[in-house]
């Protein structure tokens, strides 16, 4: 079976502007997790969804939003970016939520100029 | 709320040597406790977890980790390195409230270095 997969694997945007990242988990799994890894940091939970609602929001603005689709996979947007938001955008899947364990993608990096 | 420390940023280490990164963690309530391991541009792989039951788990190449809930710590060793080992290793909690997800607190990260 396929793992996580993510696209794109490079995005350059400029200041303001809005970026799209795609998310498909493997094949079972219902649950999508988005985190943010800055560069030389451990990831940071930004959403997690389960059966296309939202279980769990981290601590970041709300120029960050995601959904999850019928099929569940999932979109992360970020509007208005800023030169903070540069990072590597990682993607896992689960089961479901509570115990089960999360897999990752590659990660979709972004770079903001 | 829960935290998670890894003491060492950095660990150089020379081929065939052991190895142990140290990890402690914060927290209210009970947790699961995860491994990943990030190669170089690459996204994070699990390399092994406690969830229950006996307090040492093993990866499949040669890792081990022990749960110690006084400590409340669960370092990660590895009696032997190899060159291939080279790569970034996160220490990652979640907490056992199955109402709250499965939302994974990393650690800053691990860098190990493998020389020969």
């Amino acid at each position: 079976d396929a793992g996580v997969t993510q696209s794109p694997t490079h995005l350059i945007k400029t200041r303001g502007q809005h970026v799209t990242l795609r998310c498909s988990p493997i094949s079972g799994h219902k649950s999508v997790s988005w985190y943010q890894q800055v560069l030389g940091q451990g990831p940071q939970f930004i959403f997690q969804y389960y059966e296309k609602e939202e279980r769990g929001r981290g601590n970041f603005p709300d120029r960050f939003s995601a959904r999850q689709f019928p099929n569940y996979s999932s979109e992360l947007n970020v509007n208005a970016l800023l030169l903070g938001d540069s990072a590597l955008y990682l993607c896992a899947s689960s089961r479901k939520t509570g115990q089960e364990t999360q897999y990752f993608g590659p990660g979709t990096r972004l770079l903001v100029l | 709320a829960q935290s998670v420390t890894q003491l060492d940023s950095q660990v150089p280490v020379f081929e065939e040597a052991p190895v142990e990164l140290r990890c402690n963690y914060s927290s209210s309530v009970s947790v699961y406790l995860f491994w990943y391991v990030q190669y170089p541009n690459q996204g994070l792989q699990l390399l092994l977890k406690y969830l229950s039951g006996s307090t040492l788990v093993e990866s499949i190449n040669g890792f081990e980790a022990e749960f110690n809930k006084s400590q409340t710590s669960f370092h990660l060793r590895k009696p032997s390195v190899h060159i291939s080992d080279t790569a970034e290793y996160f220490c990652a909690v979640s907490d056992l409230i199955k109402a709250a997800g499965n939302k994974l607190t990393f650690g800053g990260g691990t860098r190990v270095l493998v020389k020969p």
